[in-house]
């Protein structure tokens, strides 16, 4: 089946680790997206790509790193410089139009 | 900065209609789309408005005025299972999300 896979869904990190989080997608879609999301909040926009090997910031990128070496992949590190990483974190990927984006389940991360 | 804002809580009754609205700051603008979040799930696509006026999906509808920057949800015939919060997103180079609008519906 044709989707997004993020992994793992629940995901505990001691406060001075790096954590990595995964986003799969074999939608063969360009964009990938990943955002944020507090209880109660929106969606925030920490990085984006557009495209293998070129990613952009987005508006809460600081403690944060991706990388997009594949099509498929778009992994987001959660640095030990991200203050407060407790939260939802989402992937998801857009076909060329923009029109429509795809979500994975999403992978809640706590600091313990 | 770009910015989507929308009232953060709305609550009707079943079989009523409900009207979610959104307003945006945003440049390199392609079109609007909302999307349905229930609670602990990942968001889902509902619609996409890239033409000003009205887009109609069995009871969701959205509209979109360019001009006035300016667009909404209507949800009609309220169903206990329409219990979401239900965010814009503007489409641009980028996806940038709306503050969200909590929806209850009460039998």
């Amino acid at each position: 089946d044709g989707g997004i896979t993020q992994s793992p869904k629940y995901l505990f990190r001691k406060e001075g680790q790096n954590v990595t989080l995964s986003c799969e997608q074999n939608l063969n879609h360009d964009a990938m997206y990943w955002y944020r999301q507090d209880p109660g909040q929106g969606l925030r926009l920490i990085y984006y790509s557009q495209i293998v090997n070129d990613f952009q910031k987005g508006d809460i990128a600081e403690g944060y790193s991706v990388s997009r070496e594949k099509k498929e992949s778009f992994p987001l590190t959660v640095t030990s410089a991200q203050k407060n990483p407790t939260a939802f974190y989402l992937c998801a990927t857009t076909g060329e139009v923009y029109t429509e984006a795809f979500f994975g389940q999403g992978t809640r991360l706590t600091v313990v | 900065g770009q910015s989507l804002e929308q009232p953060s809580e709305v609550t009707a009754v079943e079989g009523a209609i409900v009207q979610i609205n959104c307003t945006y700051q945003t440049s390199g603008f392609y079109g609007l789309s909302w999307y349905q979040q229930h609670d602990g799930g990942a968001p889902t696509f509902l619609s996409y408005n890239a033409l000003d006026g009205l887009e109609e999906t069995g009871r969701f509808s959205s509209f979109l005025s360019r001009s006035d920057s300016y667009g909404y949800l209507l949800l009609q015939e309220l169903q206990m299972k329409d219990s979401a919060s239900y965010f814009c997103a503007a489409n641009t180079d980028k996806l940038i999300f709306g503050t969200g609008t909590r929806l209850q519906v009460f039998p």
